[in-house]
């Protein structure tokens, strides 16, 4: 079985500071992670995603996430906030089982001024 | 192209309407779902179709009535629906079979029951 925790419901920062968004999680199998941004009404879009290549993944918009497997941690960074990157976060894991994929409970992310 | 496209973006239905959601994907991917998504909550999964049969449901109520014509095309058909079936309906498409794709998400259908 797998499963997501994201370990901060809210976050908020400065425009121009760092951000991190913590995610741990619990799978049988070796998984496939990935970090998803939701804009107001909007689809999720894919920020990144770890599929057992290179542990220290790159995505867009300067994001970036490292696979930690004895800490069983997928934690998101940003060196430095942008207003735009106010939204709702999603970390999720698959495994091999079958095609569902497990979602985090979300983090929100405000970025004041 | 990479896009997944949904319509429409916004309904508004009675509790006695038949109406239906529709997806599309151009990118091949034989795996398609939908999900329902509420206000601050993640996207819960009601659908799986696999190469065109449905292989997931997580126990949707019969009002909610999935449907895959073709690899390319899922629709969701609604029927008597309840005031508490109001939300975001998200449709995804996986191109690889097993764990290591990801979802490509359309924008989602916002649906008002009154």
């Amino acid at each position: 079985a797998q499963s997501v925790t994201q370990l901060d419901s809210h976050v908020s920062v400065s425009e121009g500071t760092p951000v991190l968004l913590r995610c741990n999680y619990s799978s049988s199998y070796s998984p496939s992670l990935f970090w998803y941004v939701q804009h107001p009404n909007k689809g999720l879009q894919l920020l990144l995603k770890y599929t057992s290549a290179a542990t220290l993944v790159k995505g867009i918009n300067g994001f970036e996430a490292e696979f930690k497997k004895s800490e069983t941690s997928f934690h998101l960074t940003k060196p430095s906030a942008h207003m735009s990157d106010a939204a709702e976060y999603f970390c999720v894991v698959s495994d091999r089982v079958d095609y569902k994929l497990s979602f985090g409970a979300g983090t929100t992310v405000t970025v004041r001024a | 192209d990479t896009e997944v496209t949904q319509t429409p973006k916004h309904l508004v239905m009675g509790m006695t309407n038949k109406k239906s959601l529709k997806c599309e994907q151009h990118m091949g991917h034989r795996a398609m779902y939908w999900y329902k998504q509420k206000a601050k909550k993640p996207p819960e999964l009601m659908f799986v179709y696999s190469y065109e049969k449905l292989s997931i449901n997580e126990s949707v109520p019969s009002r909610f009535s999935p449907e895959c014509p073709n690899s390319s095309l899922l629709n969701l058909h609604l029927h008597a629906l309840q005031p508490e079936d109001s939300a975001l309906y998200l449709c995804a498409s996986r191109g690889a079979v097993g764990a290591r794709g990801e979802l490509f998400f359309g924008e989602g259908s916002r649906l008002t029951v009154l």
